[in-house]
């Protein structure tokens, strides 16, 4: 099952304008990803966030962990057309040992040029 | 080098067939993994081995699926008497490490349509 909600489902805007996608999830966790999936491809890591942690940037991506609300956000700034994709939100579990991810449902992101 | 490759990259299927997936990982890597990804979903757990033991197949949704990796590389997913629910992306991926919780490197998937 699903970790969680993605919110928004979906998203558009102008290039150059900030996207920003929220995930909550259910568990207690070991850390937080977000990947990328572009139409009919695979997923691409873009950024991990340890449970510990409560802010990551990397490049133009900011991603920041509120462990107490079990929720996590993603910001893309200065959006470009390449950017649209769908987003991912993964978790791994910290009760449950097993290295798989569970994942959201993800917010589709179009970038409009 | 090489990412994580999977074959065939569409399969159409009647129903009741028997379809096997392939994936080969990138070398070296551990921890491989299978998910299954519903049109417009997120990718589902199905199944993960460490080298060539299978850790967890708690995500298996049938007794109809069964995976392997026999020599801890390669690995196939078989789906035996397939039906119309299988119809999804077949997704793989694998990591280095066996520590919890590393970036997983993902194949490109097979979509798999069953009439």
């Amino acid at each position: 099952s699903q970790q969680g909600e993605e919110d928004p489902q979906a998203l558009s805007i102008q290039e150059g304008e900030n996207a920003t996608m929220n995930c909550s999830y259910k568990t207690s966790i070991n850390n937080l990803q977000w990947y990328r999936q572009n139409s009919g491809r695979g997923l691409v890591h873009l950024i991990l966030i340890r449970s510990n942690e409560r802010e990551k940037h990397s490049g133009r991506l900011r991603v920041t962990l509120d462990t107490s609300k079990k929720s996590s956000s993603l910001l893309i700034t200065a959006s470009r057309a390449a950017d649209t994709a769908s987003y991912f939100c993964a978790t791994t579990d910290l009760i449950n040992a097993g290295n798989m991810l569970t994942f959201g449902g993800g917010t589709r992101l179009m970038v409009k040029p | 080098g090489a990412g994580v490759s999977q074959s065939p990259r569409y399969k159409v299927a009647k129903r009741g067939q028997d379809v096997a997936l392939r994936c080969d990982p990138i070398s070296g890597h551990v921890s491989l993994f299978w998910y299954q990804q519903a049109l417009g979903q997120g990718p589902e757990f199905l199944t993960y081995f460490q080298n060539e033991a299978q850790l967890d197949k708690s995500g298996l949704p049938s007794d109809r699926f069964f995976a392997e990796r026999p020599e801890g590389s390669v690995s196939t997913l078989k789906i035996q008497r397939t039906q119309q629910e299988d119809s999804a992306v077949y997704l793989c991926a694998s990591s280095l490490l066996r520590d919890p919780g590393r970036e997983q490197y993902f194949g490109p998937g097979t979509r798999l349509t069953v009439t």
